[in-house]
């Protein structure tokens, strides 16, 4: 069965420090691997996506994500973050198909230390 | 410059009372979703359209049903809406080869 896991509801860390997130994923071939992120009351924004290629990604905000197929993992990195970049943020999978449904992690929510 | 509109923002509704959130879209993508998402938890798939084709989920209830009456449109029709609907309402839209592009949400209050 396809799945996500976001292991970490809740992430505090101090403005300015490095950021990991942490998407594992159990998918019967190769997915389309995503990274959204949302702020409080408001739609779901893309961060950055995993087709195909080169296994690291850069997104738009500073972010990166490294895709590991041994691992079934999908990271998401930032080197330094900014108090904005506090927001809920989800993992996600999809089948590689025009009608493909996209199946969401439960969510890591950002907090961060001034 | 917006590519998903969704229509109210915010709803509020009667138990019981008809109501439909709309959605629109700038993209002519041929793909659009509509997901429920609950406070603190990730959106759950209601349904799909692939062009005109209706993809409903297993457990979607009854009550959720959807009209795209066109490529730019689509409609959620909750028929008779009850405390445990209340949600935030995203539609999402997809030309199958880069992801999904949602808008801002609708979110719904039952009183």
């Amino acid at each position: 069965a396809q799945s996500v896991t976001q292991p970490d509801i809740h992430i505090t860390v101090s403005e300015g420090a490095s950021l990991e997130l942490r998407c594992n994923y159990s998918y019967g071939a190769t997915p389309y691997l995503f990274w959204y992120v949302q702020s409080p009351g408001q739609g779901l924004q893309l961060l950055l996506k995993y087709f195909s290629g080169d296994t690291l990604v850069q997104g738009i905000k500073g972010f990166e994500a490294e895709f590991k197929r041994s691992q079934s993992s999908f990271n998401l990195r930032k080197p330094s973050v900014h108090w904005s970049d506090a927001a809920e943020y989800f993992c996600a999978v999809g089948a590689r198909s025009s009608a493909s449904k996209i199946i969401f992690g439960s969510g890591t929510r950002l907090s961060i230390r001034p | 410059d917006a590519m998903v509109i969704q229509n109210p923002r915010y709803q509020v509704t009667q138990f019981g009372k008809p109501v439909t959130l709309s959605c629109s879209q700038t993209l002519n993508h041929n793909v659009m979703y509509w997901y429920q998402q609950k406070s603190s938890q990730a959106p759950k798939l209601l349904f799909h359209y692939y062009d005109k084709d209706f993809n409903n989920e297993a457990d979607t209830p009854d009550n959720f049903q959807s009209r795209r009456p066109n490529t730019s449109f689509c409609f959620l029709d909750i028929r008779s809406p009850g405390l445990g609907d209340a949600a935030m309402y995203l539609c999402a839209t997809s030309d199958g080869t880069n992801g999904y592009t949602f808008g801002s949400g609708t979110r719904l209050t039952v009183v």
